[in-house]
C-alpha cells in the first residue's frame, strides 16, 4: 500500500517568516497531491492541490510544488500569520480517488 | 460549513456494545468516503463509496466494521461489539464527480470513546 512521509511533524515559525512542509509518497499511480489544513474540531479542507502534469501552483500566500520522479511535493506558506496555525495534511491520491494522509504536521505562528 | 453532516458527534458507549454513525453529504455528491483519525495522526482511510456501491474496503478494517449508503445518499458506518482500540474520531466526507480526484468536502466527525 502507500506509504506516505511527512516532515517536519512540528513547525514552529515567527509571524511574517514562511513555512515549508514536505511529503513523500511511495505510490507511482499518484497523480493527484492536494493539501489539506484541519482547525482543531473540525475536519479537514483543502487548501490547495497540484495534478501530476504540473510542477508548481501558486495561490497568494500558498504555494505547492511537485516533484513526480522523486516522489514528493511541498507545501510553502509564505509571510505566515497567526491564523495560519493548524495541522497540515499531505494526501496523494490514486486513480481512484483514494486518499492516504500523512501523518500531519502541527504548524504553530507566534506573534 | 460543508453541507456534510455527521451524527451523533459524540458519542460514549461501552465496551462490546454496538454502535452506529451516520453521514448526510449533499445531494451532488457521488462519491463518499469514511476515515478515522486518532489522536496526533492523519486520517485513516476506511471505505469510499460511489453511489450506492462500495468500492473498497481497508484491509486494516475487521469484520466488526460494516458501511452502508442505500440509494445513494446518506451512509451509516457499524462498528460491532466495540473495543478501547476503536477510540477515534470518525470522518465523512463526500466528493463530486467519478473519479474522485477533487477536493473531498468533510465533516466534523463523530468521536467515539469506548469505556
Amino acid at each position: 500500500g502507500e506509504n506516505v512521509e511527512q516532515h517536519p511533524s512540528t513547525l514552529s515559525v515567527q509571524e511574517g517568516d514562511s513555512a515549508v512542509i514536505k511529503c513523500t509518497y511511495s505510490d507511482s499511480a499518484s497523480n493527484y497531491f492536494p493539501w489539506y489544513k484541519q482547525e482543531l474540531g473540525k475536519g479537514p479542507q483543502l487548501i490547495i492541490d497540484i495534478r501530476s502534469n504540473v510542477g508548481e501552483k501558486k495561490d497568494q500566500r500558498i504555494a505547492v510544488t511537485l516533484n513526480k520522479t522523486a516522489k514528493h511535493f511541498s507545501l510553502h506558506i509564505t509571510e505566515t500569520q497567526p491564523e495560519d496555525s493548524a495541522v497540515y495534511f499531505c494526501a496523494p491520491t490514486d486513480s481512484w480517488g483514494k486518499l492516504q494522509f500523512g501523518a500531519g504536521t502541527q504548524v504553530v505562528v507566534t506573534p | 460549513d460543508t453541507g456534510v453532516s455527521q451524527n451523533p458527534r459524540h458519542k460514549i458507549t461501552k465496551r462490546g456494545q454496538n454502535v452506529t454513525f451516520r453521514c448526510d453529504p449533499i445531494s451532488e455528491h457521488n462519491r463518499l468516503y469514511w476515515y478515522r483519525q486518532t489522536l496526533g495522526q492523519g486520517p485513516e482511510f476506511l471505505t469510499y463509496f460511489q453511489n450506492e456501491a462500495q468500492l473498497e474496503k481497508s484491509r486494516l478494517l475487521s469484520d466488526r466494521f460494516s458501511a452502508e449508503r442505500p440509494k445513494g445518499s446518506f451512509s451509516t458506518l457499524e462498528i460491532q461489539r466495540t473495543e478501547q482500540g476503536d477510540s477515534a474520531m470518525y470522518l465523512c466526507a463526500g466528493t463530486q464527480g467519478l473519479k474522485g480526484t477533487g477536493e473531498l468536502f468533510f465533516g466534523e466527525g463523530s468521536r467515539l470513546t469506548v469505556l
